[in-house]
């Protein structure tokens, strides 16, 4: 069945350091590829979406590029700050935004 | 916009006993909701999808005789937990599919919910 595969954290970065969070899946189709954030003590948030092969989502200085060669979806930002603090899931999705597959999460924590 | 909102935030009940959940879609109606169980530091894993009028999907392995989902409204779903023991304490998340958010469906989670069965 289809898998997300996310890089071990917890990553500890400190601020203005350039990030990258790792993510590959496998899927039967071509999936929609999604990150999630969740912030502490919230619920998870949609922090970008990519629906086809080449296709890059950004939002809030994060980007993420679907890579079918490469079957990856790696989040990255140039500098990150020390509320980007926060649990990231990478997640696909065969049906839309319907049942979506998550990876593990990667706990990012970043200091002043 | 597209806010979803659970309740309780945290409960705490005695093994045996049900405890019930609600999950609200605010200011959006919500067609599908869908039910997640989270445990500590792994992945969230789809328990079941709930469609409003019909009955439940469950996913593989999720009992449903135990969970009970009830989506009897299009702003309202409810999980409860039969019988609860030990091991179904964990974190519970619901989502709701909003089509407002222009290209494609999004899924709009609420906050969670902890349990913990003594």
């Amino acid at each position: 069945g289809d898998s997300v595969t996310q890089m071990e954290g917890p990553v500890t970065l400190s601020e203005e350091a350039f990030l990258t969070i790792n993510c590959t899946y496998t899927a039967t189709g071509y999936p929609s590829l999604f990150w999630y954030v969740q912030y502490p003590g919230e619920g998870l948030q949609l922090l970008l979406k990519a629906t086809k092969a080449d296709d890059k989502g950004s939002n809030k200085g994060f980007e993420a590029t679907y890579r079918k060669e490469t079957t990856s979806f790696h989040l990255e930002k140039g500098s990150v700050q020390v509320s980007d603090s926060a649990v990231y899931f990478c997640a696909l999705s065969d049906q839309g935004a319907q049942k979506l597959v998550f990876g593990q999460g990667t706990r990012l924590t970043i200091n002043p | 916009g597209a806010v979803v909102s659970q309740h309780p935030s945290r409960v705490i009940c005695k093994s045996g006993t049900s405890v019930k959940i609600e999950c609200r879609s605010l200011d959006f109606q919500a067609t599908t909701m869908f039910w997640y169980r989270q445990f500590p530091k792994q992945s969230l894993m789809l328990m079941a999808t709930s469609n409003e009028g019909s009955k439940a999907t469950y996913e593989q392995g999720v009992e449903k005789d135990k969970f009970l989902i009830n989506h009897a409204s299009l702003t309202l779903s409810t999980l409860t937990v039969t019988s609860a023991h030990p091991e179904d304490s964990s974190f519970y998340i619901c989502s709701a599919l909003s089509p407002l958010a222009g290209a494609g469906d999004t899924q709009y989670f609420g906050p969670g919910t902890r349990l913990t069965v003594l």
